[in-house]
């Protein structure tokens, strides 16, 4: 089975920019997940779909962060404008649901926001 | 909302040797417990995972235990290899009674784990 894609794999950008990343989860998979990682931390949720639906953007900073996943499938993430303090890896999982609790990470994104 | 801590933060042993990692969580309501495994540069990969209606479970080398009483959890890595060096995650989630997740991982801080030849 693959396994969740994500890309672009690396990004730098200058402070205030904006920037995309994109992810495509596990085929059947009905949620979605986008977690940030400091660097030396462990990761923190920002976002999770059921299907196109948003059951959890607790912690999505939404002055500049937003998030779609409009047919259920794929999503995408991104973050106008950037702060220095968005540098990390943002990751992107994926799980089956329905009694299934595995979450599956994709590679991430590695941002640098100088 | 949940907070997780976890010790320790680097953890050095000699190869075949045992290591411990050891996690406590503070919603009682959280059910599910996966370890994750990080290599440099790489995903996080599930290793193991219990869930509160289970005390101890065991996959070849590793194992982790539950106590639901006193909220805390641990990974036990026997017999050690040099390619288990790397940063070991715990977690805790809740999962409703239907079955269904409420999905979100609340991570510890991550624990570098080194075996030395």
């Amino acid at each position: 089975e693959a396994g969740v894609a994500q890309s672009p794999r690396y990004k730098i950008i200058e402070k205030r920019q904006s920037v995309a990343f994109w992810c495509n989860p596990i085929s059947g998979h009905a949620t979605l997940y986008w977690y940030q990682q400091i660097l030396g931390q462990g990761p923190k949720l920002l976002i999770q779909f059921q299907n196109n639906g948003v059951v959890d953007d607790s912690q999505l900073p939404k002055d500049r962060f937003s998030a779609e996943r409009l047919k259920g499938v794929d999503s995408t993430l991104k973050i106008q404008p950037a702060k220095l303090e968005d540098s990390a890896v943002y990751l992107c999982a994926s799980s089956f649901d329905r009694g299934r609790y595995e979450q599956y990470f994709g590679p991430g994104t590695r941002l640098t926001v100088t | 909302g949940e907070n997780v801590e976890q010790h320790p933060s680097t953890l050095s042993v000699q190869e075949g040797d045992s290591a411990v990692i050891k996690c406590t969580y503070s919603d009682s309501a959280s059910n599910y417990f996966p370890w994750y495994k990080q290599e440099l540069g790489k995903r996080p990969q599930l290793i193991i995972d219990i869930r509160s209606n289970v005390g101890e479970k065991k996959d070849q080398r590793i194992a982790v235990t539950l106590n639901k009483t006193a909220k805390h959890f641990s990974l036990h890595i026997t017999e050690t290899q040099p390619e288990d060096s790397a940063v070991y995650f715990c977690a805790a989630s809740k999962v409703r009674a239907g079955g269904t997740s409420y999905g979100k991982l609340t991570f510890g801080q991550g624990t570098i784990l080194t075996v030395h030849p």
